[in-house]
């Protein structure tokens, strides 16, 4: 049972166009969504979270967009460029289990130039 | 040091032999976690730490699985008999602790990678 789902497993755009990443999840409990970045041989590393209570988060070229009714989320990248090439997770926590984070299986995108 | 370290970066090893994993995370930061991402999948939560106890342990799979952080900053990661199943990559995160508020931001280290013949 998969609480955290990236259904898309790879996305490729053009440099300089916009690049949209979607996550649903299943668990109403969750509270709070970050989203990660992970390059080949690295651990993930952190890239914007976004509260249940909000609907959007921004930070430079990064947006994260809620909608809580369709327990959906998606991260914009505007403008990508090809350092973004990378693998996305989506992760939820809930308030009370914060150290437990629940990843989706991310999805690869690769920004051509 | 600057970032989570983790040791070694790759290990390979024989069904039926016992591994240890090594973590350590970055000064200051009291709280310790062991996620596993097997191939094609995400990472998923084994055990976090509080301090030097394990204050979760639910995502440990099975009892060949155990982890210590004797002095609340070092932390291993044992597995015993090694099954082909446990090949995954390994990896540790620190954060400060935050109470119940506000996403927690967790800093990972690039991991183990495990294989088991």
């Amino acid at each position: 049972d998969q609480q955290v789902k990236q259904n898309s497993p790879s996305l490729s755009v053009q440099e300089g166009r916009i690049s949209i990443l979607n996550c649903d999840y299943t668990n109403s409990m969750f509270d709070y969504f970050l989203w990660y970045k992970k390059y080949p041989a690295e651990g993930p590393t952190f890239l914007i979270s976004i509260s249940s209570i909000k609907d959007k988060n921004e930070d430079g070229r990064f947006t994260v967009f809620l909608n809580k009714s369709a327990k959906h989320l998606s991260l914009h990248i505007v403008p990508s460029q090809p350092g973004d090439s990378a693998v996305y997770f989506c992760a939820a926590h809930a308030e009370g289990s914060n150290y437990k984070l629940t990843f989706g299986k991310g999805t690869l995108l690769t920004v051509n130039p | 040091g600057a970032g989570v370290s983790q040791t070694p970066s790759n290990k390979v090893t024989e069904k039926g032999k016992y591994v240890e994993l090594r973590c350590d995370p970055i000064s200051g930061h009291t709280a310790l976690y062991w996620y596993r991402q097997s191939l094609g999948q995400g990472p998923e939560f084994l055990i976090y730490f509080q301090g030097t106890g394990a204050a979760d342990d639910s995502g440990l799979p099975n009892d060949r699985f155990f982890a210590v952080r004797p002095e609340g900053s070092v932390s291993t990661l044992k597995i015993q008999r090694t099954e082909r199943g446990d090949s995954a990559v390994y990896l540790c995160a620190s954060s400060f602790e935050r109470g119940n508020s506000g996403a927690n931001v967790l800093t990972f280290g690039a991991g183990s990678r495990l294989t088991v013949l």
